[in-house]
């Protein structure tokens, strides 16, 4: 088993639905995460990161953690064409280790 | 600010060649971490460091080698290039534990 699981999409929704992003982690020393942005031919930005479980908001960005179930979740509100990328969560002990990347396409 | 820098953007070597490619920062981090990226596979660590004069394996190591002589520069060096290591090639830097990574644009790489 992978550290962290991602599912790759791609992801399809229409322009202004809410967006859930997901990934699982096996690793419980993890104690920071991070969702990375990444443009085709571009590297990763960074969008948002968290210590700890509980919710984080940032505009139409909100992350989410749960560390009991080793679960955390990107979720954009209003989404719009500028949105589609592909969203990699990230974990981190001593390094960071990426999950595959979800591919997301917000149609007009 | 120009934060993390790689070069070269695009590079074609032939199998058997050898190359470096570069990466400097010039933010002070610590932490440096060289991955590659391909079609779904997402991004996988090949080497990392946590400071200078320390370097540690990640998930991809076989191929490749790096040094860590500087805070600033951590090159990984394709010693023997193969069709397989054809990969989009992305440094970050993060100042330490707990701290968000930044990352250079990506060097191309295509082994023929």
């Amino acid at each position: 088993q992978k550290e962290v699981e991602q599912d790759p999409g791609p992801l399809s929704v229409p322009e202004g639905a809410i967006v859930s992003l997901n990934c699982t982690y096996s690793n419980s020393a993890f104690q920071y995460f991070m969702w990375y942005r990444q443009y085709s031919r571009k590297g990763p930005e960074l969008l948002m990161y968290t210590y700890s479980s509980g919710n984080k908001e940032d505009g139409r960005f909100t992350a989410q953690v749960d560390k009991s179930s080793k679960y955390i979740s990107l979720f954009i509100r209003d989404s719009q064409p500028s949105d589609s990328a592909t969203y990699l969560c990230a974990m981190m002990d001593d390094k960071i280790i990426f999950g595959k990347g979800t591919r997301l396409h917000i149609l007009p | 600010n120009a934060g993390v820098t790689q070069t070269p953007k695009f590079q074609v070597l032939k199998t058997g060649q050898s190359m470096t490619l570069q990466c400097a920062q010039d933010m002070n981090h610590e932490y440096m971490s060289w991955y590659r990226q391909d079609p779904g596979m997402g991004l996988r660590l090949i080497h990392y460091s946590v400071g200078a004069g320390i370097t540690d394996q990640g998930e991809v190591p076989n191929g490749y080698n790096v040094s860590r002589s500087t805070t600033e520069d951590f090159p990984l060096r394709l010693l023997s290039a193969a069709p397989s290591q054809t990969s989009v090639y992305f440094c970050a830097s993060s100042g330490g534990m707990n701290t968000e990574a930044f990352f250079g644009q990506g060097t191309r790489l295509t082994v023929v």
